[in-house]
């Protein structure tokens, strides 16, 4: 069975700083995706970035990137310039390669920007 | 926009009392799920559809079912509540093939 584990419940950092949240993971599987994903006070989930591992470049989206490490099963997410908009659970997440269709969570960090 | 839509985002009930949760969704993908997420939690897969294929985990309880008639709606239905079944039920789905789930925005369930 697939473990996620985010060893920091909660992080808080001022507007415009970078911060760095970390996520481990154990499988026996070499094929597989990994996810970040944002859960506001609102509540809805939203995805913020994904990792195919079989790709050794790690994924950006603007402001949001990765450091993937597939042999030290390590799959960090960067925020940078952090804005208040940022506040929110993010959780990691891992799926197996196509034909096993399910998500496995970590507890979360739950992230506060400072004015 | 092409959405996940949940119905009721507040639902109160007794404990005992049957109740059941909607999720329809714009996206026309074949996989849906069902996730429970109590409070401060990590959300926990309780079953998915694959097509109308029902793939359901081997700890949800039997006390929680569901239902897909067609490919756009899915429901959610707890037969007896229990004070321990009080979560967010989220609602999401996906293509086959794409990975990428698509979360709607929880029902909030209390069971009195």
């Amino acid at each position: 069975a697939q473990t996620v584990t985010q060893s920091q419940p909660e992080m808080s950092v001022q507007e415009a700083e970078t911060v760095t949240l970390s996520c481990t993971y154990d499988t026996s599987e070499s094929n597989y995706y990994l996810f970040w994903y944002k859960q506001p006070p609102s509540r809805q989930m939203i995805l913020v970035i994904r990792q195919e591992a079989y790709k050794q470049q790690n994924a950006t989206e603007n402001r949001f990137s990765v450091n993937f490490q597939k042999a030290a099963k390590s799959f960090s997410l960067k925020i940078s310039d952090s804005q208040l908009g940022d506040t929110a659970m993010y959780f990691c997440a891992f799926m197996k390669n196509f034909g096993n269709e399910k998500l496995t969570f970590g507890t979360g960090t739950r992230l506060t920007i400072i004015p | 926009d092409a959405m996940v839509i949940q119905n009721p985002r507040y639902q109160v009930t007794q404990f005992g009392k049957p109740v059941t949760l909607s999720c329809s969704q714009t996206l026309n993908h074949n996989v849906m799920y069902w996730y429970q997420q109590k409070s401060s939690q990590a959300p926990k897969l309780l079953f998915h559809y694959y097509d109308k294929d029902f793939n359901n985990e081997a700890d949800t309880p039997d006390n929680f079912q569901s239902r897909r008639p067609n490919t756009s709606f899915c429901f959610l239905d707890i037969r007896s509540p229990g004070l321990g079944d009080t979560a967010m039920y989220l609602c999401a789905t996906s293509r086959a093939g794409l990975e990428t789930q698509y979360f709607g925005p929880g029902t909030r369930l209390l069971v009195l």
